[in-house]
């Protein structure tokens, strides 16, 4: 099983600062299938970069996604008052799909 | 409009049963396959298991296999998660979601909370 880490576990910035969220696998992601999900409280995940980068349908391109093998990064440009929330990576490209712990993104 | 509607809160003693429901619109429910992931009280995601609607091919996560039971009715589009005894520990939000054939969850029900407690 894959294991998913993430870090930092909680981060406290202002709005239109910018984010960098790490996500790292115990082993290589076979075909970079890392996700991407956004939770607010109360409300269900939502997806926002599939395949390591590439942009869920509505989501702002303030997001993006990177990385490959065992290190992939979640990057917020410009903060919106919207973004503070949880972010939780997943990996899909081997059995059983994981997802990390994930960081919760708090403002300062 | 892709739309997962999940069946409501339970509130259930242990040892009881239970099946909760995804029914979903909008799209060919044999096409595409449904995940169910559950999120304990203030923690993070865990992957279940998913099922193909199609042809009910099922896949469990270990932690979960022999735990709980997917099944799907494609005559009404909908998804199920079964107990058979259920726990305290099963105390949980569970999510159902449409996901592709590599198990990307792109659109997600709106939970349903199970609250076992005697």
């Amino acid at each position: 099983e894959i294991v998913l880490t993430q870090s930092p576990g909680t981060l406290s910035l202002s709005p239109g600062e910018g984010a960098t969220l790490s996500c790292r696998a115990s082993q290589s992601v076979s075909s970079s299938y890392l996700a991407w999900y956004q939770q607010k409280p109360g409300q269900a995940p939502r997806l926002l970069i599939y395949s390591a980068s590439s942009r869920a349908t509505g989501i702002p391109d303030r997001f993006s996604g990177s990385g490959s093998g065992t290190d992939f990064t979640l990057t917020i440009s410009r903060l919106e008052p919207e973004d503070f929330a949880v972010y939780y990576c997943q990996q899909y490209g081997s059995s059983p799909r994981t997802f990390g712990q994930g960081t919760n993104l708090e403002i300062k | 409009e892709v739309q997962l509607v999940q069946s409501g809160a339970e509130v259930k003693k242990p040892g009881e049963s239970l099946k909760i429901s995804c029914q979903a619109s909008g799209y060919s429910f044999t096409s595409y396959w449904i995940g169910w992931v559950r999120q304990m009280p203030g923690k993070g995601l865990e992957w279940m298991g998913i099922i193909y609607p199609g042809d009910s091919d099922t896949r469990y996560s270990p932690s979960f296999q022999g735990q709980v039971t997917i099944s799907a009715d494609k005559s009404i589009s909908t998804a199920y998660l079964q107990w058979s005894s259920l726990k305290a520990s099963d105390t949980a939000m569970y999510y159902c979601a449409r996901g592709d054939s590599s198990g990307l969850l792109e659109f997600w029900g709106q939970g349903t909370l199970v609250t076992v407690s005697s």
